[in-house]
């Protein structure tokens, strides 16, 4: 166990809805990523957070924005979905903002129909 | 062309064979070179993290990295059934978790 919890495991909506995944990262980071892992593009970093504060972006669609809170969970919001975005959706934290290594969650598989 | 090539197998290998893993690069700016393990339904664990060229060895796990040929290898030794997993190579210029570009795996089976 990574120590970082993702909810929900899995996630079934239509498309042109909106949903929210969230990230508890482990006790201690202040970092914390987003990665999607789909079959045809593989593992793609998509932004991160340090300290409540947009670190880095990736490669993350206009449709998709992700905050860190206070108490720094993170959530992702994905809107307007589109069958496309059909995923495994992966957080990761690490300590500090450069960090090497990430310790990911089990992901949130989404599924758009 | 994809910066990072992985032939995603699936490789399906004997208890106790040696596994050899391998990745080309494009991006001669890479530094940082990585290979994560990821069981099913689970997220990516890192395994071994190398800087530059040369050899790294952890127990049964050796990673290679050839900056001149733009080629990095996993080498399992003794390979077991709990070895089963897909194998992500990854790297990046500045070592930063955030840069990362990985590989679309290896899917390897170590059958008993």
């Amino acid at each position: 166990d990574s120590g970082v919890t993702q909810t929900p495991k899995h996630l079934i909506t239509a498309t042109g809805q909106r949903v929210t995944l969230r990230c508890s990262p482990r006790s201690g980071d202040l970092s914390v990523y987003w990665y999607q892992q789909s079959l045809d593009q593989g593992l793609q970093f998509l932004i991160q957070y340090y300290n409540g504060e947009e670190r880095a972006k990736g490669n993350i669609l206009e449709r998709f924005s992700a905050q860190q809170f206070p108490d720094l969970h993170s959530e992702l919001n994905l809107s307007s979905l589109e069958l496309g975005d059909s995923a495994l959706y992966f957080c990761a934290s690490s300590a500090g903002p450069g960090d090497t290594e990430a310790f990911f969650g089990q992901g949130t598989r989404l599924t758009v129909v | 062309q994809k910066e990072v090539e992985q032939d995603p197998g699936p490789l399906s290998v004997p208890e106790g064979a040696i596994v050899s893993l391998n990745c080309t690069y494009s991006n001669s700016a890479f530094q940082y070179f990585m290979w994560y393990r990821q069981y099913s339904r689970k997220g990516p664990e890192l395994l071994m993290y190398t800087y530059s060229s040369g050899n790294k060895e952890d127990g049964r796990f050796t990673a290679q990295v050839d900056k001149s040929s733009k080629y990095i290898s996993l080498f399992i030794r003794d390979s077991q059934p709990s070895d089963s997993a897909t194998y992500l190579c990854a790297m990046s210029a500045s070592g930063s978790a955030r840069q990362l570009t990985f590989g679309s795996g290896t899917q390897l089976t170590v059958l008993p």
